[in-house]
């Protein structure tokens, strides 16, 4: 079947500008999972969903960063004035339903540069 | 708070030498669950395995095996005969009663050939 899938693969924008990063997950699966990944870092947890709702935001950096996942589906990261340091891959990682426990099926990710 | 640290940045092998990743973890919880994932040069992370706080018996999968031992709060991944599609960056990750997840920096592992 279908594995976890991001667009776009690779975005490139100015300091300043707005960004959404989608992603798609397994069918099903109930959990989502929003990471950040700089280069020789391992992933570093941004927020987290169950369903519909953001169970936990805690990773965010700051208020510059948004996520929705208004069907319990697909979910979209969005960026507002976006600075040189967001530069990043951002990863998303979907779970089946039931223990917060289970391990996450990973997308490839979507390697965001802010020039 | 909870950290998972992988001392190792890199290692080299040769083709068919053994091979054991090191992960040390640190939680407050008594209920916590281990894991490995390996990323290839690929990108995308893949799950190799899962341990619970309680089940401390070691496991081999082929010529993946895990030691896990809580009195020295390790969880250490050893891979017999390498090969070199076993090149990648391995990340052991921790989840602990806050259900948030916490990686390690990852340890890269190249097998020549």
């Amino acid at each position: 079947g279908a594995g976890v899938s991001q667009t776009p693969s690779n975005k490139v924008t100015e300091k300043g500008k707005y960004v959404e990063l989608r992603c798609d997950p397994i069918s099903g699966h109930t959990a989502l999972y929003w990471y950040r990944q700089s280069l020789g870092q391992g992933p570093e947890f941004l927020i987290y969903f169950q369903g519909t709702g953001a169970a936990d935001d805690s990773g965010l950096p700051n208020d510059r960063f948004f996520a929705v996942r208004p069907e319990g589906s697909v979910s979209t990261l969005k960026i507002q004035r976006t600075e040189r340091g967001d530069s990043a891959v951002y990863l998303c990682a979907s779970s089946p339903r039931g223990s917060p426990y289970n391990e996450q099926f990973f997308g490839p990710g979507t390697r965001l540069t802010v020039l | 708070a909870q950290k998972v640290t992988q001392a190792q940045t890199e290692i080299s092998v040769v083709e068919k030498e053994d091979v054991t990743l090191d992960c040390v973890y640190e939680t407050r919880d008594t209920t916590y669950y281990l894991f490995w994932y390996k990323q290839p040069p690929s990108g995308e992370l893949v799950f190799l395995i899962r341990r619970n706080s309680f089940d401390e018996q070691n496991e081999i999968s082929g010529r993946y095996s895990w030691n896990f031992q809580k009195s020295t709060s390790s969880f250490n991944f050893t891979i017999t005969a390498s090969q070199v599609v076993d090149s990648a960056v391995y990340f052991c990750a921790l989840i602990g009663g806050s259900y948030i997840p916490t990686f390690g920096r990852g340890t890269s592992l190249i097998v020549h050939p």
